[in-house]
C-alpha cells in the first residue's frame, strides 16, 4: 500500500488565520481524499481532490473555507482558512489502494495533522 | 446521504474474550464494507473488508456481512489489550462512509 507523509503533524493556530496542510504520496495515484476527524468524532470527508480538476466537495464544505490544490499525481494540499476554534480537528489524507482480486478500494491514511485554533 | 450506525460503547471484554462489534447502513446498495482500527491519537489502519454475504476470517477477526439485514459485524476472538481502541465501520461509495466507531476495552 502507498506510503503517505503529511505535514505539520500539529500545529496551534491563532484565530483568523489559515494553515496549509501538506500531503505526499510515494506513489502516483488518481483521486486523493481528504478528512476531518473532529475531537471524539468519527471521520467525515471534506472533498475529493483530483489531479487536473477542481476539487469535489461534500456538503457543508466549501472551496472558500478550504480551497485544495492538487499539482500532479503525488501531491496535494489542503489550507483551512480563517480559522475559528470550531476548526479545531485532526485532517487526514488519504488515497485508494487497491486490494488486488477483490476490487475493493482500500483507502490508506496519512498520519494526519492536529490543529488547534485559539 | 449514507449512513452508518455503531455503538459508541465502551465496550469492555475480558482478556481471552470473543469481542462483537456490530454496524448498520443505510444504502441497501452498498457492496464494499470495511473495519478500521484507531488507536488514540493515530490514524486508522484498515483491518479488512468484505463484499459477499456470510463470514470472512482473518487469523483472530471474521467479519460478517448480511445484505438483507444491512448488517456488518466484526468479531475479535481471544481478545488481548493491545486490540484497545477505537473500531470503526466504512461503508464505499463514491468515498468511504465511517460509522461513529466503538471503543474496545480489553481488560487483562
Amino acid at each position: 500500500s502507498a506510503v503517505i507523509s503529511q505535514k505539520p503533524s500539529r500545529d496551534i493556530c491563532q484565530r483568523g488565520t489559515s494553515l496549509t496542510i501538506q500531503c505526499q504520496v510515494d506513489s502516483q495515484v488518481t483521486m486523493m481524499f481528504w478528512y476531518r476527524q473532529q475531537p471524539g468524532q468519527s471521520l467525515t470527508l471534506i472533498a475529493t481532490a483530483n489531479q487536473g480538476s477542481e476539487a469535489t466537495y461534500e456538503s457543508g464544505f466549501v472551496i472558500d473555507k478550504f480551497p485544495i490544490s492538487r499539482p500532479n499525481l503525488t501531491f496535494s494540499t489542503l489550507t483551512v482558512s480563517n480559522m475559528s476554534p470550531e476548526d479545531s480537528s485532526i485532517y487526514l489524507c488519504s488515497v485508494e489502494g487497491g486490494a488486488g482480486q477483490s476490487g475493493a478500494n482500500v483507502l490508506t491514511f496519512g498520519a494526519g495533522s492536529r490543529l488547534t485554533v485559539l | 446521504q449514507k449512513e452508518v450506525e455503531q455503538n459508541s460503547g465502551p465496550l469492555s471484554v475480558p482478556e481471552g474474550a470473543i469481542a462483537s462489534l456490530n454496524c448498520t447502513y443505510s444504502d441497501r446498495g452498498s457492496q464494499s464494507f470495511f473495519w478500521y482500527r484507531q488507536y488514540s491519537g493515530k490514524s486508522p489502519e484498515l483491518i479488512m473488508f468484505i463484499y459477499s454475504n456470510g463470514d470472512k476470517e482473518d487469523g483472530r477477526f471474521t467479519a460478517q456481512l448480511n445484505k438483507a439485514s444491512q448488517y456488518v459485524s466484526l468479531l475479535i476472538r481471544d481478545s488481548q489489550p493491545s486490540d484497545s481502541a477505537t473500531y470503526l465501520c466504512a461503508v464505499e461509495g463514491r468515498a468511504l462512509t465511517f460509522g461513529s466507531g466503538t471503543r474496545l476495552q480489553v481488560q487483562p
